[in-house]
């Protein structure tokens, strides 16, 4: 059961054009919303995060939305630079019996054009 | 700051053997995390680990997978014996909160 969905595998845009990327969840028990960037032969590293709080929050040229009623994030990459091209995860986390823990959607691989 | 480390960064084995990983989290990180990540899929949780304890491998197929984390701080995950559809990357990332997760580099496996 996926609770984190990315529908786009990929996306082509030019440098200085804007990036948009989507993720979808399920469970209406997640609160914190986090995006990783992956380069080929590394580990997903750290890029922005939101809590269910707020509605956005922006860091350079990365801000996400987050709409709660549509259980829907999305990232915007303003502008676009060639070195943004990696793959993309949104990863959701809920305060389970468990503890903390972090659901992944499958990725979109950003290609930004020259 | 040091990152998480994992090794080795690369291995390949045969079906039906074994294959052992190992990670040393960030300094400090008390939440280790164990993640499965096949070609064109995103990372699935196999274990987590607060310090010492379990606090979930509902996902890791015990039959043959096995982790500890030794005095709470670095971990080893175990595939004896291992199949083909074992074939992925393994990841091993630290956390304090739910702020973040830190990933280390990844452990490519080949199972033939």
């Amino acid at each position: 059961d996926q609770q984190v969905k990315q529908n786009s595998p990929s996306l082509s845009v030019q440098e200085g054009r804007i990036s948009i990327l989507n993720c979808d969840y399920t469970n209406s028990m997640f609160d914190y919303f986090l995006w990783y960037k992956k380069y080929p032969a590394e580990g997903p590293t750290f890029l922005i995060s939101i809590s269910s709080i707020k509605d956005k929050n922006e860091d350079g040229r990365f801000t996400v939305f987050l709409n709660k009623s549509a259980k829907h994030l999305s990232l915007h990459i303003v502008p676009s630079q060639p070195g943004d091209s990696a793959v993309y995860f949104c990863a959701a986390s809920g305060k389970g019996d468990t503890g903390n823990q972090f659901y992944f959607g499958t990725g979109t691989s950003l290609t930004v054009i020259p | 700051e040091a990152g998480v480390a994992q090794s080795p960064r690369y291995k390949i084995i045969e079906k039906r053997q074994s294959v052992a990983f190992w990670c040393n989290p960030i300094s400090g990180h008390a939440t280790l995390y164990w993640y499965q990540q096949i070609l064109g899929q995103g990372p699935k949780l196999l274990i987590q680990f607060q310090n010492n304890g379990v606090v979930d491998d509902s996902q890791l197929p015990k039959d043959r997978f096995s982790a500890e984390r030794l005095k709470g701080v670095d971990s080893t995950l175990k595939i004896q014996p291992a199949k083909l559809e074992d074939s992925a990357v393994y990841l091993c990332a630290s956390s304090i909160d739910r702020s973040t997760q830190y990933f280390g580099p990844g452990t490519r496996l080949t199972v033939l």
